[in-house]
């Protein structure tokens, strides 16, 4: 069964360094998301990618973010200057014909900022 | 606006069922529900689209009313297994899809 994957399962970094977290989406689909969750509280969206651009973003996907699918592939967040408060479990997604159908969730990067 | 989950949490013995609401101050095109398990990434359930329809997955099922902008999912005779957060994401086509802060549901045995 085809399904999301993402590496690594967990990154820890110091305050100010840039991240790269890495998403491989189902291989027909054509929407993708990056997710939020810090410990315990609510999935939020950051921002969601279709046709080689940002389609929409939350106000949490400031400067700092940023998504790239470099190679009809991978799927990837940046972070360029990680915060404290970037600590978190990120989700990345994708689904198949329309936006918003029924999203297949990677198992999600931990991310400890220091 | 982020819509809103009740209860917050729900403890069951096995076999009890269950519902979950969720309800928006918008008006909706499409409320998904989805389940996370703790430590794990979140799992589609099922979306209801405009129109009031319902829709089942085995013992789980939910509704729409979309003018009441509510939605409930129902858990009958539930098992361990229904353990963890339920979310519901609401989405009115103008928008991201916002999630709720979920309900936790716990199966006794």
């Amino acid at each position: 069964e085809p399904e999301v994957t993402q590496t690594p399962s967990h990154q820890v970094t110091q305050m100010g360094q840039e991240v790269i977290l890495r998403c491989v989406p189902i291989s027909n689909h054509l929407y993708f998301y990056w997710y939020r969750q810090i410990l315990g509280q609510k999935v939020e969206f950051l921002v969601s990618f279709y046709n080689n651009e940002i389609s929409e973003k939350s106000e949490i996907f400031d400067d700092q973010f940023s998504v790239e699918r470099p190679d009809g592939s991978n799927f990837t967040l940046k972070i360029r200057s990680t915060k404290l408060e970037d600590s978190a479990m990120y989700f990345c997604a994708s689904s198949g014909t329309e936006d918003y159908n029924e999203q297949f969730f990677g198992p999600g990067t931990r991310l400890t900022v220091l | 606006q982020q819509p809103v989950q009740s209860p917050q949490a729900v403890i069951l013995r096995e076999g009890e069922d269950a519902v979950i609401n969720c309800s928006s101050s918008k008006a909706l095109y499409s409320v998904h529900w989805y389940r996370q398990k703790h430590g794990e990434a979140p799992v589609f359930l099922m979306i209801l689209l405009k129109g009031g329809e319902q829709k089942g997955h085995e013992k789980i099922s939910a509704s729409f009313n979309e003018k009441k902008q509510q939605s409930s999912l129902y858990l009958t005779a539930s098992q361990l297994s229904y353990s963890g957060t339920y979310f519901c994401g609401t989405w009115n086509r103008d928008d991201k899809i916002i999630f709720g802060k979920g309900t936790r549901l716990h199966i006794l045995p």
